[in-house]
């Protein structure tokens, strides 16, 4: 089975950091997506972590640890617009399995 | 033009008709997948197909079928609604080539009533 936790929600200050943890626990894994998604549209791809380590991508870093079964997403210098719901996945057999999802709450 | 494509964008039925739900790609991808969105639960997987000839369950596919036409389209059916499947349905594509990321269509909300 598939198991993928990550909190509920968030609030933040705009121009602040806001750090999103999710860990998992999954019979498979190939990679780990973290996409973003306003209300109501599509999921959009923010980032894929393989590897242990850090990918850095502008304002939006993701950290993978294989052996603890835990990524972050980082989002920093936070905009009005990064209000949204953020969501990891976990890659198993070219399958997908997300996790319920982070509504992030940015406020002025 | 998106490449990802669903139709319609909103349907509302009543329980026990059957209910079709189209999805197109112009992106070339032979993977193609369904999922339901409901609050608090996130994405799930229904029914995912890796080529034309390609038809595998997902986790929660009781209730639901699908015909993968061409490589382009892939269409979910609900033989006889009922109100729990109402939700907000997507497609998605996915590529080796491009990471296995998933590009999703916009969306279907979907109301049994």
């Amino acid at each position: 089975g598939q198991n993928i936790d990550q909190p509920t929600e968030m609030t933040a200050t705009e121009g602040a950091i806001v750090q999103i943890n999710c860990t998992y626990q999954t019979s498979g894994f190939n990679g780990l997506f973290w996409y973003q998604q306003h209300a109501g549209e599509a999921p959009t791809f923010l980032s894929y972590n393989v590897l242990d380590g850090l990918e850095e991508k502008g304002r939006f870093s993701s950290f993978l640890s294989r052996s603890k079964g835990y990524s972050y997403l980082l989002l920093k210098e936070l905009q009005m617009k990064d209000s949204a719901s953020y969501l990891c996945a976990v890659l198993n057999d070219y399958k997908l399995s997300f996790g319920a999802g982070t509504t992030v709450t940015v406020r002025a | 033009d998106a490449d990802v494509t669903q139709t319609p964008r909103n349907r509302i039925t009543k329980t026990g008709k059957r209910i079709m739900l189209e999805c197109s790609q112009t992106k070339g991808h032979d993977r193609m997948y369904w999922y339901r969105q409901d609050p608090g639960l996130g994405l799930r997987l229904i029914y995912y197909s890796f080529d034309v000839k390609d038809i595998n369950k997902g986790e929660i596919s009781d209730g639901y079928s699908v015909s993968r036409q061409a490589q382009a389209k892939f269409s979910l059916s609900l033989e006889s609604a009922i109100p729990n499947q109402t939700a907000l349905y997507f497609c998605a594509t996915s590529d080796p080539s491009e990471n296995l990321e998933q590009f999703f269509g916009p969306g279907t909300r979907l109301t049994v009533l």
